[in-house]
């Protein structure tokens, strides 16, 4: 099946400061990636959908300048938590989709743990 | 909009014994349907889906589960487990907006 990667697998920051994770799907081309937060033992909550080459869309509630998300390639997608505080601490999950829409499967990256002291 | 209800936040069960894990929707248009597992610090896999056709869909790894339209649910079950089937098992609804809604997972425990 089609691999994701996210890359770093956890980090550990300073409140203030701006963490990026990276999400690339390594053998397929992702037209569609989204952006998942996981809080521990609750769900995941979807942060936002992001289209190749066009702005992110965000789900209400998300603050869209405290989460920048860029889908600068059919493989890369990144999200850069800025001034990082500690309620930020989460595990962040983000899945890829190739073109086709929903009758596509969404796979998912292994995950990154966010850790804000 | 779309929502799902996942009746039992954990599950423990003997090694070889059957399982079912309930899950239950709403949603006013129609839906495809999906489970996903989730080990310790990890991604989610998809376990089964349910696109059409059927409504009986299975995994490769001996889970099933089934479309039930009238009851809106969509239970997973397996009938004997192995303590590799620990973990976390997230049903999810997509209403043709290409968004994924997620249950709140149920802790699947299976002890020797």
């Amino acid at each position: 099946g089609a691999v994701v990667s996210q890359h770093p697998s956890w980090v550990i920051c300073k409140s203030g400061t701006s963490v990026k994770i990276e999400c690339r799907s390594l053998d397929f081309q992702a037209t569609t990636m989204f952006w998942y937060r996981q809080f521990p033992k609750q769900s995941l909550m979807l942060m936002a959908t992001s289209n190749e080459g066009s702005k992110a869309t965000y789900e209400q509630g998300v603050e869209k300048d405290k989460f920048l998300i860029n889908h600068a390639s059919l493989t890369l997608s990144t999200l850069t938590v800025t001034s990082a505080h500690p309620e930020d601490s989460s595990f962040y999950i983000c899945s890829a989709r190739s073109a086709g829409g929903r009758y596509n499967e969404q796979f998912f990256g292994p995950g990154t743990r966010l850790t804000v002291l | 909009a779309q929502s799902v209800t996942q009746l039992d936040s954990q599950v423990p069960v003997f090694e070889e014994a059957p399982v079912e894990l309930r899950c239950n929707y709403s949603s006013s248009v129609s839906v495809y349907l999906f489970w996903y597992v989730q080990y310790p610090n990890q991604g989610l896999q998809l376990l089964l889906k349910y696109l059409s056709g059927s409504t009986l869909v299975e995994s490769i790894n001996g889970f099933e589960a089934e479309f039930n339209k009238s009851q809106t649910s969509f239970h997973l079950r397996k009938p004997s487990v192995h303590i590799s089937d620990t973990a976390e098992y997230f049903c999810a609804v997509e209403g043709g907006s290409e968004k994924l809604v997620f249950g709140k997972g149920t802790k699947l425990t299976v002890n020797p």
